[in-house]
């Protein structure tokens, strides 16, 4: 059964800080989604990838917020300096030829 | 542009009871539309998805029915267990002129009452 992985599954950290959380897409999915979720602001897409590209990085505050894509089977989104308005949980989604996406479980993120 | 309105909740139903959440969508081109389901600490999970107009979407019990002269995708269930308690989201894709990028409603927290 096919999954998206994420690590790590809890991170807490203090303000200033470097965060890097990590995804592992389906293997063969080719377009890799990075979400936030909060309570107030709901789910917002990040930044989203094809074949490794980044097509849309337009909802990431781009001072502090980085994503890559090092290889087909690793993303990464890295946050430095952290902030305590950063505390959510970030998703990551990956999909393949059809438009379907499937999530990971998420990283919770706490800045203190 | 794309757009999807979910009916706003919470919304709070006894064991057994009629779920209807309702969805409607604005879009370019011809969607897929999909409904996701994400129980407490974990990520979105698909529940059910239609891609072209009158196809019926069905898992775990739940239905939905894409309507393109209402422009709507409303989730149904005859029979909500305690365990369908979850937040429901509505989506929609237009893969050829957006790729595989969904646009999502905003989410109805469902919470069923033994």
């Amino acid at each position: 059964d096919a999954r998206v992985t994420q690590t790590p599954r809890h991170k807490v950290t203090e303000m200033g800080q470097e965060v890097t959380m990590r995804c592992q897409p389906i293997l063969g999915h080719n377009t890799v989604f990075w979400y936030r979720q909060t309570m107030m602001q709901g789910l917002e897409l990040l930044a989203y990838f094809r074949n490794r590209a980044p097509l849309d990085d337009s909802g990431m505050p781009k001072d502090r917020f980085s994503a890559e894509m090092p290889d087909a089977t690793l993303a990464t989104l890295k946050i430095q300096p952290s902030e305590p308005r950063d505390s959510a949980v970030y998703f990551c989604a990956s999909s393949g030829v059809v438009d379907t996406q499937y999530f990971g479980p998420g990283t919770r993120l706490t800045v203190l | 542009g794309n757009s999807v309105t979910q009916m706003e909740g919470p919304v709070t139903l006894s064991e057994e009871a009629f779920l209807t959440i309702n969805c409607t969508y604005t879009a370019t081109g011809y969607p897929s539309l999909f409904w996701y389901v994400q129980y407490p600490g974990e990520g979105l999970q698909l529940l059910l998805k239609a891609t072209k107009a009158d196809d019926k979407g069905s898992n775990k019990g739940f239905e939905a029915t894409y309507r393109k002269e209402t422009t709507s995708f409303h989730l149904e269930k005859g029979s909500v267990q305690v365990s369908d308690s979850a937040v429901y989201f509505c989506a929609l894709g237009t893969l050829e002129t957006s790729g595989s990028r969904l646009t999502f409603g905003e989410g109805t927290q469902l919470t069923v009452n033994p």
